[in-house]
């Protein structure tokens, strides 16, 4: 089945303990994204990746960091939480990594994590 | 960012009745995709209809494009309990950064059996 896969689907965890979301998509994408969701502020990118070894920022990349070593996996690594990195986090992937494509975003179930 | 805003924020209806949501964006636009997002789970791909197109439909769903008002509108029709979602836009623009889509807040729409 094609699908994106997030884990874990929770977390909670405390301030400055380093953590990692993995994400991996099964069909061959070669775009990437990461994206947080907070209540009355919709979705956030916090970054995306073109292809293996190609990432940028969105728009709220501080404190995280991201890597694509693999076309498959894009995972998102919070080398230190802090409490307003409180989220629901969503990866997702589509086929073409061209701003001009209909490719439509597939999205991973999330990922609810709490630092406190 | 260039994001698509949703209208109403939320909206509440009775089983069988037409659910409607408007979307504006601000930038000339490639196409505009609409999503759905149900409580706490990753949103999924509905539709979308390309900046040359006006109407564009879908099972119980119908999408416009206005261009010229920048804007589109997603009508659910006959809507069920099972429409009980989130709905969001997102506009993709045709020019400058390739992060692709971005997204508002969505429409919350409740259909009450």
């Amino acid at each position: 089945e094609a699908q994106v896969t997030q884990n874990p689907r929770y977390l909670i965890t405390v301030t400055g303990k380093k953590l990692t979301v993995t994400c991996s998509q099964n069909m061959n994408h070669e775009y990437m994204s990461w994206y947080r969701q907070d209540p009355g502020l919709g979705l956030r990118q916090i970054y995306y990746s073109m292809n293996v070894e190609v990432t940028d920022k969105g728009d709220v990349p501080e404190g995280y960091k991201v890597s694509r070593k693999e076309k498959r996996n894009f995972p998102l690594i919070l080398e230190s939480p802090s409490p307003n990195q409180t989220s629901l986090y969503f990866c997702a992937s589509s086929l073409s990594p061209f701003p001009t494509s209909d490719s439509p975003l597939h999205f991973g179930n999330g990922t609810r994590l709490t630092v406190t | 960012s260039q994001q698509g805003e949703e209208d109403p924020q939320a909206l509440s209806i009775q089983e069988g009745e037409n659910a409607t949501m408007n979307c504006s964006y601000k930038t000339s636009i490639n196409n505009l995709q609409w999503y759905r997002q149900n409580s706490g789970r990753g949103l999924v791909h509905l539709i979308l209809i390309r900046s040359n197109e006006r109407e564009k439909h879908s099972g119980r769903l119908r999408v416009t494009l206005d261009t010229s008002k920048k804007s589109s509108s997603l009508l659910i029709t006959a809507s069920r309990a099972a429409d009980t979602a989130s709905y969001f836009c997102a506009p993709r623009i045709s020019s400058g950064s390739a992060r692709q889509l971005t997204f508002g807040s969505g429409t919350q729409l409740t259909v009450l059996p």
